[in-house]
């Protein structure tokens, strides 16, 4: 069964800092992958996906960044945080196929910018 | 704009009610999950409905999609402390949405049983 993996869990970063948030699968190969920011315990929004190695789009525009440097490792990034960047970092899978398919979070990373 | 609404956002019950959260579309989704989520987690997969008119259970949670595909249904009878959570449900496209697998999800419905 696929796992994903999210460090670190928590994160506290100044303004104007670079941000490094990797994401690791197990259990899957040549997996779908996504990146996703929830607000205040609330909806998810979509920020990156990846449907290969080095494939990455881009949902919304922003000051983050997403890198897939190897199959199962998923990379999102900035070089300089903003306070609006806080918040609640989540990394999905995709399990399943066809039309019948859903997804496997990480536990994600909390962001806090300070 | 939000494809899925979900209705009520906030639910505060007893133990031993029951009660329903609903997901709303004007598309229509090739399937529906239903996910929970706790503080500092992530979401997790509770269940995949893929036919319209679909009836799912889970326990004492009854999952149903509707008979157009566009809307779903989560029904906990008996709730108890253990069920609170935020509940998500999200509509998986077709055609190229599942190839690239985008699911649309919902705001949730934070769910608080008390004892």
């Amino acid at each position: 069964s696929q796992t994903i993996h999210q460090w670190p869990a928590t994160l506290v970063q100044p303004v104007g800092s670079p941000l490094s948030l990797e994401c690791t699968v197990e259990g899957t190969s040549n997996p779908n992958l996504y990146w996703y920011r929830q607000a205040a315990g609330r909806g998810l929004q979509l920020l990156f996906y990846s449907i290969g190695i080095g494939q990455i789009s881009s949902e919304v525009p922003q000051n983050l960044s997403a890198s897939r440097p190897q199959d199962r490792q998923f990379i999102l990034s900035s070089k300089k945080l903003l306070l609006s960047d806080s918040g609640f970092y989540l990394c999905a899978g995709r399990r399943g196929t066809g039309s019948s398919y859903g997804y496997t979070f990480g536990s994600g990373t909390r962001l806090t910018v300070v | 704009t939000q494809l899925l609404e979900q209705s009520p956002q906030f639910l505060s019950i007893q133990e031993g009610e029951n009660l329903t959260v609903y997901c709303n579309s004007s598309s229509v989704f090739s399937s529906l999950q239903w996910y929970r989520q706790e503080p500092g987690e992530g979401p997790v997969l509770l269940v995949t409905v893929v036919t319209g008119g679909e009836v799912k259970k889970l326990k004492r949670l009854t999952f149903q999609f509707g008979d157009a595909r566009k809307d779903s249904s989560l029904h906990i009878t008996a709730a108890q402390p253990g069920d609170t959570g935020l509940y998500l449900c999200a509509g998986a496209g077709g055609g190229r949405g599942s190839t690239l697998g985008r699911l649309y999800f919902g705001r949730g419905t934070q769910l608080t049983v008390w004892p």
